[in-house]
């Protein structure tokens, strides 16, 4: 079963507004930590934030931020203020934590291409 | 500077050849490394997890004979494509992590192989 959902297979954005991407998990683990990456075309992944299923404030890391929903299994991503650079794909990771078998296992969601525009 | 470095980042080749792609951590020790494949506009699918001095251990539908995993010391694995064919044609990614639980996993900069 799918355990990382993104049902936004592309979008285009204007430069210089905010974009939200969604992202829905579906993990029993109790402990288990949400990544976002970005894959430009050259197609090296770049770490962008990161949110503990523990963490009791929403993670923010300059432009980005998560919102962080756990009730609803979900962790959005918002890229405020959108530069030409953005243009990329971008990942939703979850890695479970509870177990040995899961310890370290990325499981990525299908992706969303995001197209800023000028 | 890339904390884990993934080489070559393009191959081509001929059918039946092996290639050898190597993931290096720089600055870090890792114990467990892993290996992804990437089909053009599609997402990450784990192969393996390489554990340094022991097996690896590999995901269901993954051919262990095909794609041979050494990961021989605690900053090197290697993913061998034994008789590479066409159809293993993809982007290949490695991902190391640290200890530490909240530390991102530190991706190579993926390699290209192309088998023709």
């Amino acid at each position: 079963a799918q355990k990382i959902t993104q049902t936004q297979p592309g979008m285009f954005v204007q430069e210089k507004e905010a974009v939200t991407l969604d992202c829905t998990y579906d993990t029993s683990d109790p402990s288990y930590g949400l990544f976002w990456y970005k894959q430009p075309s050259s197609g090296e992944m770049i770490f962008l934030i990161y949110q503990g299923s523990y963490d009791q404030q929403n993670a923010t890391e300059g432009r980005y931020s998560l919102n962080f929903q756990k009730a609803r299994k979900s962790a959005n991503l918002v890229i405020s203020a959108s530069q030409l650079g953005d243009s990329a794909m971008y990942f939703c990771a979850m890695r479970e934590g509870s177990t040995t078998d899961s310890w370290g296992k990325f499981q990525f969601g299908a992706g969303t291409q995001v197209v800023v525009t000028p | 500077g890339a904390v884990v470095s993934q080489h070559p980042s393009w191959v081509i080749c001929k059918s039946g050849t092996s290639v050898k792609i190597e993931c290096r951590s720089l600055d870090f020790q890792a114990t467990t490394m892993f290996w992804y494949r990437q089909f053009p506009k599609q997402s990450l699918m784990l192969m393996a997890t390489s554990n340094e001095g022991s097996k690896a251990t590999y995901e269901q539908g993954v051919e262990k004979d095909k794609f041979l995993i050494n990961h021989a010391s605690l900053t090197l694995s290697t993913l061998t494509v034994t008789s590479a064919h066409p159809e293993d044609s993809s982007f290949y990614i490695c991902s190391a992590r640290q200890i530490s639980s909240n530390q991102p996993q530190h991706f190579g900069d993926g390699t290209r192989l192309s088998i023709l």
